[in-house]
């Protein structure tokens, strides 16, 4: 069965440094596709980044890179420059299977609340 | 981007009634939404996958009976937590994901459910 793991549930970070939010994961799927969204205070779910299992570079979108390990079975979201409306929680997410179909379910870690400290 | 809508956004009722909860894809259609529900401090927990025009999928645990999902139209499921108690007091989101996208789904911005 496959299992999202975030370790920490709280982390803090000085306002303009970088920070790195683990997340490990464990399929038997070759197929798959790793997530990270942003749920502030409001409790809606932005997208950040996207990382298929095939994909042979690390994700980036502006300021957050994906760093993804396959062999340890890693997808650590890195956010450089943290700003202080980057405070929330940060859930990382897989899709087993699909490849370019996304009507698959998401299993979500339990997440990790950021603060950015001014 | 995509976008889905829910309504209500808050919801208080008495228990022992029922609740209906709409989510819409805005400006794409949708032959699957999932349904989530989130405890205060914790993750999303996938209740039941909607499929237009067929019956949903209910993940493990989850009573199909009393929470009815509806996918009529392809750019509409709803949710009903029907006899509603206190124990289902909970934020109630939905997703729906965008064919061909890598982007996987869009969310809803949540309904905020309090049941007295």
């Amino acid at each position: 069965a496959q299992k999202i793991t975030q370790t920490q549930p709280g982390m803090f970070v000085q306002e303009k440094e970088a920070v790195t939010l683990d997340c490990t994961y464990d399929t038997s799927d070759q197929s798959y596709g790793l997530f990270w969204y942003k749920q502030p205070s409001s409790g809606e779910m932005i997208f950040l980044i996207y990382q298929g299992s095939y994909d042979e570079q690390n994700a980036t979108e502006g300021r957050y890179s994906l760093n993804f390990q396959k062999a340890r079975k890693s997808a650590n979201l890195v956010i450089s420059a943290s700003q202080l409306g980057d405070s929330a929680m940060y859930f990382c997410a897989m899709r087993e299977g699909g490849g370019m179909d996304s009507s698959y379910k998401l299993i979500f870690g339990s997440g990790t609340r950021l603060l950015v400290r001014p | 981007g995509a976008v889905v809508s829910q309504h209500p956004s808050w919801v208080i009722c008495k228990s022992g009634t029922s609740v209906k909860i709409e989510c819409r894809s805005l400006d794409f259609q949708a032959t699957t939404m999932f349904w989530y529900r989130q405890f205060p401090k914790q993750s999303l927990m996938l209740m039941a996958t909607s499929n237009e025009g067929s019956k949903a999928t209910y993940e493990q645990g989850v009573e199909k009976d009393k929470f009815l999902i509806n996918h009529a139209s392809l750019t509409l499921s709803t949710l009903t937590v029907t006899s509603a108690h206190p124990e289902d007091s909970s934020f109630y989101i939905c997703s729906a994901p965008l064919a061909g996208g890598r982007e996987t789904q869009y969310f809803g911005p949540g309904t905020r459910l309090l049941v007295l």
